[in-house]
């Protein structure tokens, strides 16, 4: 199975930051990863699909970008409604596998 | 306005049966490729199982860790899918939800414990 290790698992962060997730894919997924956002108890939210476009009403300060077989979301100017659990996960093949999650925590 | 319900989750002993029901609306259910996601206690997700549509024979993929005790399908007249769970294991704990192709829509998840 495609391993794609995320990092950070938690992040402290400000409201106003940058706040940059990768993922890496144990091998080529091309560009068939998605983003996901979750609060808690709510299902997941798709944000990023094919590793760089913007979900249907996905605020601009959200993107996706890939390098190789990183892949990167990006929030740029925090806001207070991102703090949030974030997922990546692998289409490419099944089975279809997430990354272990980053938590976002205010400082 | 898209939305999958799940429903039919509960507490169940270890080795026994439950079947999920994920109803669904407002979008065109019989061409839709439709998956089963599950979220451990530990918040990790775990993407489970896959239907194909009527084109692609209804064909079936699943993780390896649920093959030969669950099983997906689909009724297209009711635009619902179905996971039928057998031999549950303690592993089996989790928030299972139902999502359409592109992983775009979720439903709100239901509960399964196994636990004697």
């Amino acid at each position: 199975d495609i391993q794609m290790t995320q990092s950070p698992s938690s992040m402290s962060v400000s409201l106003g930051d940058t706040v940059t997730i990768t993922c890496r894919a144990s091998q080529d997924v091309g560009i068939y990863v998605n983003w996901f956002q979750q609060k808690p108890g709510k299902s997941p939210r798709r944000m990023i699909y094919r590793a760089t476009n913007l979900a249907d009403g996905v605020p601009s300060r959200f993107s996706g970008s890939r390098s190789g077989s990183d892949y990167s979301l990006t929030i740029s100017s925090l806001e207070s409604e991102d703090v949030a659990d974030y997922h990546c996960l692998q289409y490419d093949e099944n089975p279809y596998t997430f990354g272990a999650g980053t938590k976002l925590e205010l400082k | 306005e898209v939305q999958l319900v799940e429903t039919g989750g509960g507490l169940v002993q270890p080795g026994k049966s439950l079947k999920l029901t994920c109803a669904t609306s407002g979008f065109t259910f019989t061409t839709a490729w439709m998956h089963w996601v599950r979220q451990s206690p530990e918040k990790r997700l775990e993407w489970i199982a896959r239907i194909k549509d009527k084109s692609h024979n209804y064909a079936p993929d699943y993780v390896e860790s649920v093959k030969g005790r669950f099983t997906i399908s689909r009724d297209d007249s009711k635009s619902s899918v179905y996971l039928q769970m057998n031999s549950l294991k303690e592993e089996d704990t989790a928030t299972y939800f139902c999502t359409r192709t592109g992983l775009d829509y979720w439903g709100q998840g239901v509960m399964v414990t196994v636990s004697s």
